[in-house]
Formats: structure tokens, sequence, C-alpha cells
């Protein structure tokens, strides 16, 4: 199946600082990149939308000043969580959609932890 | 707009028995369904998919599950739990746009 590899794996950060996350298709063009946080003991909330070379389109609720999300390539897309709090400590994951669009492939997520 | 409902938060059984994990759906086209499994700090894993076709699906580790379009239903099957089975378990539905909604998730503990 298709892989979709996502880092880094863990990060901790200090409060106020911004960390990058990023999300690539290895063996796939992915014409559309999904954006998700879990927080513990929850299930999986899509937070946004991407596609290649446009905006990206932000779920209700979700600052899209602080969740900055760059897809700047088929094989790329990139969260950057500005300004950390330890409120936004989570669980991110990303997935890809090909041109089939009926499955997403997932990344192994990234623990994100602010200190 | 489309949901998932997994209405077993906790489901404990004895390692050898059956299981069965419900899943619900309500979406107005044709669903696209899948059961993933997780491990605690882990990342999603693929058990199987519902696309079209025959509706009793085979997957991984021994799971089937069975798409019930008149009970919008796709419900997870193992004959035999193992100690191992032990996570939590994701239905999901996706959109022709790729967009994945999650249900809430089951927790599965297996007793020895």
């Amino acid at each position: 199946g298709a892989v979709v590899s996502q880092h880094p794996s863990r990060v901790i950060c200090k409060s106020g600082t911004s960390v990058k996350i990023e999300c690539r298709s290895l063996d796939f063009q992915a014409t559309t990149m999904f954006w998700y946080r879990q927080f513990p003991k929850q299930s999986l909330m899509l937070m946004a939308t991407s596609n290649e070379g446009s905006k990206a389109t932000y779920e209700q609720g979700v600052e899209k000043d602080k969740f900055l999300i760059n897809h700047a390539s088929l094989t790329l897309s990139t969260l950057t969580v500005t300004s950390a709090h330890p409120e936004d400590s989570s669980f991110y994951i990303c997935s890809a959609t090909g041109t089939q669009n009926t499955e997403a492939f997932f990344g192994q997520g990234t623990r994100l932890t602010v200190v | 707009a489309q949901s998932v409902t997994q209405p077993d938060i906790h489901i404990t059984v004895s390692e050898g028995a059956s299981l069965e994990l419900r899943c619900n759906y309500s979406y107005g086209a044709t669903p696209y369904l899948f059961w993933y499994v997780q491990s605690p700090g882990q990342g999603l894993q693929l058990l199987l998919k519902y696309f079209s076709g025959d509706t009793l699906v085979q997957g991984i580790k021994g799971f089937e599950a069975e798409f019930k379009r008149s009970q919008s239903s796709f419900n997870l099957r193992k004959p035999s739990v193992h100690w191992s089975d032990a996570a939590e378990y994701f239905c999901a539905l996706n959109t022709n746009a790729g967009k994945s909604t999650f249900g809430d998730g089951t927790t599965l503990t297996v007793k020895p």
C-alpha cells in the first residue's frame, strides 16, 4: 500500500515557540492531505484539508493563524504550530489521498508536548 | 454531513472468546468504510476496508467486518480474541473527497 511518512514522531518544545511537523507521501502523489488532532482518550478530529498549491481549508474552531499549513508540493505538507502553549499538546496525525480519493493513508503521528 | 457512531465505549472479553465491535454510520452517498486499531501512543493501523462488492470483508489479524446497508452498519468481528488484540478500535467513513470521519472509538480489554 501507499506510504505516508510523518516527522518527527515526538517533539517537546517550550511554550511560546513554534514547531513544524512534516507529512510526506513516499510513493504516490498526494493531491489532498488532511491534518487531524487527537487528545488523550479521544477520537481523531479533522483540523484542516490542504490541496497542493492552494490555501488550506480549516474546520470550524481551528485557528488558521495558529496552525499554519503549507502544501507546496504533491508529496509534502507541513503543519506549523505557532506560539505553542501547553493546551496544544496533543497527537497530530496526517493523511494523504491520491487521485482516487477513496482511501486515505495515514502517517505515524507526532506526539507534541509543550512545556 | 456524515457521522460515525460506535455505541460501545469499552468492551471486555476473555481471551479466546469471540468479539463484535459495533459501528453505525450516516452518509447520504456510497460510504467507504474502514476499521483501524491503535495501540497506546501509536498511530493507526488499518485492519480492513469496504468500498463495494462482497459485503463480508476479511482483514488482517483474523478480523472481518460485514457491511449492512439496510442497517447502516459495519460491525467488526473476530472469532477468537488474543491478549495482543487489546487496543483502541476506530471505525471510519471516507467521503469521495478522502476526508475521514471517525467514531469515538471502542477500548477493548482482554481478560486472561
